[in-house]
């Protein structure tokens, strides 16, 4: 089945340092991505969506500039989170279109800002 | 705007009883999709099973079936024969028009005791 590899798993970061997340559709090709964040005990809720070779769109209130993202192969998205602080610390997750009903996530990324 | 309400915020079952995860959803869209995903705690999101709005029949995928009540816009899961490793944050989500977005609800905690 259709697999997206998504890592670091966990990462602890010093604040005000940039942490880069990788997504990658890893036995299809995925033109069209998407990022969420989760905070504990609560739902996911969609940060951007990540187009390949084309900006992305993020959801009202997400920053831009704050939370970059890259799209530039069929494979490959990633999300990076610029001079982190502590209330960025949260469970990171993304997913793609595998073709099938329901899209396919990766495994999540623990982010801890301290 | 499309929303997803899961009112239970912590369900208990006894092993090998079945229980029923409540979703209800409010979309103007007239073409829609309805999922209920699984994330234990490790952080991944299981796909487990997928409704399209002008499906006929509900779905069903080995132990879970999803009771599609489209006129009450309910879509709720029903695991059967609950095991112990069906202890999980179930989530229900909804994809719009375009298949392009997920909206999840808030989520669900299962509790399976033996």
């Amino acid at each position: 089945g259709a697999v997206v590899s998504q890592h670091p798993s966990r990462v602890i970061c010093k604040s005000g340092t940039s942490v880069k997340i990788e997504c990658r559709s890893l036995d299809f090709q995925a033109t069209t991505m998407f990022w969420y964040r989760q905070f504990p005990k609560q739902s996911l809720m969609l940060m951007a969506t990540s187009n390949e070779g084309s900006k992305a769109t993020y959801e009202q209130g997400v920053e831009k500039d704050k939370f970059l993202i890259n799209h530039a192969s069929l494979t490959l998205s990633t999300l990076t989170v610029t001079s982190a602080h502590p209330e960025d610390s949260s469970f990171y997750i993304c997913s793609a279109d595998s073709g099938g009903y329901g899209y396919t996530f990766g495994s999540g990324t623990r982010l801890t800002v301290v | 705007a499309q929303k997803i309400t899961q009112t239970q915020p912590g369900m208990f079952v006894q092993e090998k009883e079945a229980v029923t995860l409540d979703c209800t959803y409010d979309t103007s869209d007239p073409s829609y999709g309805l999922f209920w995903y699984k994330q234990p705690s490790s952080g991944e999101m299981i796909f487990l099973i997928y409704q399209g709005s002008y499906d006929q029949q509900n779905a069903t995928e080995g132990r879970y079936s999803l009771n599609f009540q489209k006129a009450r816009k309910s879509a709720n899961l029903v695991i059967s024969a609950s095991q112990l490793g069906d202890s999980a944050m179930y989530f229900c989500a909804m994809s719009g028009l375009n298949f392009n977005k997920f909206y999840f609800g808030s989520g669900t905690k299962l509790n399976v005791k033996p």
